[in-house]
């Protein structure tokens, strides 16, 4: 069965850095690419970018590029997405998703990952 | 950017209905070297991921009740839902993954009546 498996619930200050991870099982890590959307709270869906972890090649959303960095660890099968520091607008649910190439669905999704950033 | 939008924004329908949600991307989002629309549909219930239910505007993944069908081409999709179940209580979102950003639309909450 193919998973992801996304870290657990954060809850941070302004300024402060943040690493989230999504562990994938189930299919050969490094041939497909990974998504990171954010959803917050109570609005829609927007990708903020992809890796594929066979080469490292990344690509982002304009409206994220320069706000997160989007790495992977092919030794342990894990995505992450990270913060340098966090503002308040950052509080969302954040989910990762898999798709087969750059021109396809995501599917599946990972379970999320809420950040709250409050003082 | 290839905008998405969805009408209508919230959709109350009675058990047995039959559902149908719109999508219009701002520019084609058919691949003329395959003939292949880059159209997909999500339901996402309370407090769950969005999960697949159609590609290529109207192929069903695995497992995807056959109620739910998707059709249309170029800019202009449907997503239908034959005869609604409960269980389809949900927000339901097109994406287009035809170039980058990969967009959605805003959504459509569906309720029962």
């Amino acid at each position: 069965d193919v998973q992801l498996v996304q870290s657990g619930e954060e809850v941070k200050k302004p300024g402060e850095s943040l690493k989230i991870s999504c562990e994938a099982s189930g299919y050969r890590f490094t041939s497909y690419w990974i998504a990171w959307v954010r959803q917050m709270p109570g609005k829609g869906l927007e990708w903020m970018g992809s890796i594929y972890p066979g080469d490292s090649d990344t690509r982002y959303s304009p409206s994220f590029q320069g706000q997160v960095t989007i790495s992977a660890d092919k030794s342990i099968n894990t995505v992450y997405l990270q913060w340098s520091s966090l503002k308040a607008a950052d509080t969302a649910m954040y989910y990762c998703a898999r798709h087969e190439g750059t021109m396809r669905w995501f599917d599946p999704w990972g379970q999320g990952t809420l950040v709250t950033v409050s003082s | 950017d290839i905008v998405m939008t969805q009408s209508p924004d919230s959709l109350a329908m009675s058990l047995g209905e039959r559902a149908t949600i719109n999508c219009k991307s701002s520019q084609s989002v058919l691949y003329s070297s395959n003939n292949e629309n880059y159209l997909a549909w999500y339901r996402q219930k309370p407090g769950q991921p969005p999960k697949l239910l159609i590609y290529s505007a109207s192929t069903r993944e695995s497992g995807v009740p056959a109620r739910f069908s998707g059709s249309g081409s170029g800019t202009d999709f449907t997503l239908t839902i034959s005869s609604l179940q409960a269980e389809d209580v949900a927000v339901y979102y097109c994406q287009q993954y035809y170039s980058t950003p990969y967009t959605f639309g805003q959504g459509t909450k569906l309720e029962i009546k």
